[in-house]
């Protein structure tokens, strides 16, 4: 199984600023999703990432406000942006294995916005 | 589009009862389903999952589900819960075609009482 590391993995941001999260994954993987999961919820995707294509964004999430860098198959950004407190959330990267359609995750960078 | 739904939203059982997680799934293809595991303060990890062949796959930590495809079902059981085994547990599904991330269910809060 793939290794995830994502960085940070917590931060306190102010209302109307941005942060990028970073995700690494030890293997190459050709998809990358980025997901979120809010207090007490259940994890819903926010966009899909594969390298040298533009990442789809699912209903309810645009680019403006989530932009995605994909640079090569071990590394995606997730930028969250302009933050307001509903963004509060756990956001995780996850790589799915080539061999089949098993998607792994990390610890997930944990963000409160104040 | 495909969905997942979980109606047990919390159980508690007291250890060496027998559990099982009501996990039924939308989606008029083929289907690979999981199931995840997300222990206190610990990232998600994969229990089981279902690709094809014998309807009854076995995990870790003693779990097994069992795919019922005219019942678009894969009800997660353990015959005997430690508690060790409290955790939020997550059923997930991918289609054969259209969206090609994991949809996940609402989750369902497993409390073991010792």
């Amino acid at each position: 199984s793939a290794v995830i590391s994502q960085k940070p993995s917590r931060d306190i941001c102010q209302r109307g600023t941005s942060l990028t999260i970073q995700c690494q994954v030890d293997s190459q993987v050709t998809m990358m999703f980025w997901y979120r999961q809010q207090p007490g919820q259940s994890l819903t995707l926010i966009a899909t990432a594969n390298q040298g294509s533009e990442a789809t964004y699912e209903s309810g999430f645009v680019i403006d406000k989530f932009p995605i860098s994909r640079p090569n198959l071990t590394f995606s950004t997730l930028t969250v942006s302009n933050m307001s407190p509903e963004d509060s959330s756990i956001y995780l990267c996850s790589p799915r294995d080539g061999a089949d359609n098993t998607q792994y995750f990390g610890p997930g960078t944990r963000l409160t916005v104040l | 589009a495909q969905s997942v739904s979980q109606h047990n939203h919390h159980v508690i059982l007291s250890e060496a009862a027998s559990l099982e997680l009501g996990c039924n799934y939308s989606y008029g293809g083929t289907v690979n389903l999981f199931w995840y595991v997300q222990y206190p303060g610990q990232h998600l990890q994969l229990l089981l999952k279902y690709f094809s062949g014998d309807p009854l796959v076995k995990g870790i930590k003693g779990f097994e589900a069992e795919f019922i495809k005219s019942k678009f079902s894969f009800n997660l059981r353990k015959p005997s819960v430690q508690w060790s085994d409290t955790a939020e547990y997550f059923c997930a599904v991918i289609g054969d075609t259209g969206r090609r991330a994991l949809t996940f269910g609402s989750g369902t809060r497993l409390q073991v009482q010792p």
